[in-house]
């Protein structure tokens, strides 16, 4: 089972919908949770991050934790084509305090 | 601007030869980081330092030396023994390593093999 683990997608929505993207994770012990947007060809970008079970809203994205189910996920409502990127979630290691990365979501927004 | 500046940005290597890959932040923090990222993958920790001369080995360590003489400055060199090279390479910082805290992205540089 891999630590940190996204459905690579491609996860296509049409303009102006909500965009839902998921991440599991297997470390019981970790405490920070983080969500990168990485263009085509370009750096991972921090959008988000959240540390208490719940949700944390910033604009027109949400991030959403529960850590009994091991889950956490971003909204992004009124979906825009530039939204269109790769969608990385990242969790901290509650044993090594390393970065864990998952291997990204693919999100096409289509006008 | 504050940032974390990775130069240069395209990089090729010769059969047998080290290269280094520059990484200078002037955000003013103690750790920083270097990744590599290969197509369709997701990020994976080379080396890192929490601290001026002193650093540890990630998950990938091997055919990879790094230094840190300064707190702004992270060199990594790609050794001959990397047989693998070709990635793309980030360099990241934070306020303190191994704290929770959001680590933030350079530009990155693209290694390919000649």
């Amino acid at each position: 089972q891999k630590e940190v683990e996204q459905n690579s997608g491609p996860l296509s929505v049409p303009e102006g919908a909500i965009a839902s993207l998921n991440c599991t994770y297997s470390d019981r012990g970790s405490q920070s949770f983080f969500w990168y947007r990485q263009y085509s060809g370009k750096s991972p970008e921090l959008i988000m991050f959240i540390y208490s079970n719940g949700d944390k809203e910033d604009g027109r994205f949400t991030a959403q934790l529960n850590k009994a189910s091991q889950y956490v996920s971003l909204l992004i409502r009124d979906s825009q084509p530039s939204d269109s990127a790769t969608y990385l979630c990242a969790v901290i290691s509650g044993n090594t305090g390393k970065l864990i990365f998952g291997q990204g979501t693919t999100l096409q927004v289509k006008p | 601007d504050g940032g974390i500046t990775q130069s240069p940005k395209y990089l090729f290597r010769k059969e047998g030869q080290n290269v280094t890959l520059s990484c200078e932040q002037n955000l003013n923090h103690d750790a920083m980081y270097w990744y590599r990222q290969d197509p369709g993958q997701g990020l994976r920790l080379i080396y890192y330092s929490q601290i001026v001369n002193d650093f540890q080995k990630g998950d990938i360590a091997e055919g990879y030396s790094v230094s840190r003489e300064k707190k702004e400055s992270f060199p990594l060199t790609v050794t001959s023994a990397q047989k693998n090279p070709t990635a793309f390479y980030l360099c990241a910082s934070s306020d303190r390593a191994l704290a929770g805290q959001p680590q933030h992205f350079g530009d990155g540089t693209r290694l390919s093999i000649l």
